[in-house]
């Protein structure tokens, strides 16, 4: 059971903004930088999120973060297919000197 | 381009060694700290090991710590991952991946493929 709580499941439609939210608590999300990495099936993850809400270079401003307090939020505007894919979020735990990952939402494409 | 190719995955007993590999290309490998992350079939994502750029901070999850030895050579631009005393758990894809920048608290930006680690009898 990992510290950072995500919901399993997420879906949406073509053209929908959908949000997906990562829990923790004050002793990592609330004082860490939340990162947010894409998993397509069969394929290696990708980074689309870092420093809570940066986009790096390539990924489409579709993809946007935030954080308040002990949560964290991914969210994907403009739904299309492609964006049907697994998602985490991740962060250094300063205590407990690991990096951590959610449990990952699945994001369906309805 | 920046590149990562691991290797040295396969089936092997438990109890077992074996030594993933992971090459670089594309990128000034001394400046980036490394990471290790693997991912059971059917489940999530699970972070093994990082190691800063200078090869002195590293730090490891808990289920693999005192088993697994994460290591780089900086003249081969290649990161390594010892893993000892294997579990029928430690069966995963092993992903390589680049961090952001220098140190352990960044997090990880480019990923290889993966090679698969099978740990049975």
């Amino acid at each position: 059971q990992s510290v950072l709580t995500q919901p399993p499941s997420a879906s949406g439609t073509p053209g929908q903004r959908v949000t997906i939210s990562c829990s923790g608590s004050s002793a990592n999300i609330g004082g860490e930088y939340v990162y947010w990495y894409q998993q397509v099936p069969g394929m290696a993850p990708k980074l689309l999120i870092y420093r809570n809400n940066q986009r790096p270079s390539g990924i489409p401003d579709r993809f946007s973060g935030s954080k308040s307090g002990t949560s964290a939020s991914l969210a994907i505007s403009g739904l299309r297919s492609e964006d049907e894919a697994d998602y985490y979020c991740a962060l250094w735990h300063d205590t407990l000197n690991v990096w951590v990952f959610g449990g990952g939402t699945k994001l369906t494409v309805l | 381009q920046v590149q990562l190719v691991e290797s040295g995955g396969g089936v092997v007993q438990p109890g077992r060694s074996l030594r993933l590999s992971c090459a670089a290309s594309g990128f000034p490998f001394r400046s980036y700290a490394m990471h290790w992350v693997r991912q059971a079939p059917g489940k999530g994502l699970e972070w093994v090991a990082v190691l800063s750029y200078n090869g002195i901070d590293k730090f490891y999850a808990d289920s693999v710590k005192g088993r697994f030895t994460i290591s780089r050579d900086t003249s081969q631009k290649t990161l390594s991952l010892q893993m000892d005393s294997l579990r029928a758990e430690d069966t995963a894809v092993y992903y390589c991946a680049r961090a952001r920048d220098t140190y352990y608290y960044f997090g990880m930006e480019v990923w290889g493929q993966g090679t698969t680690v099978t740990v049975s009898s």
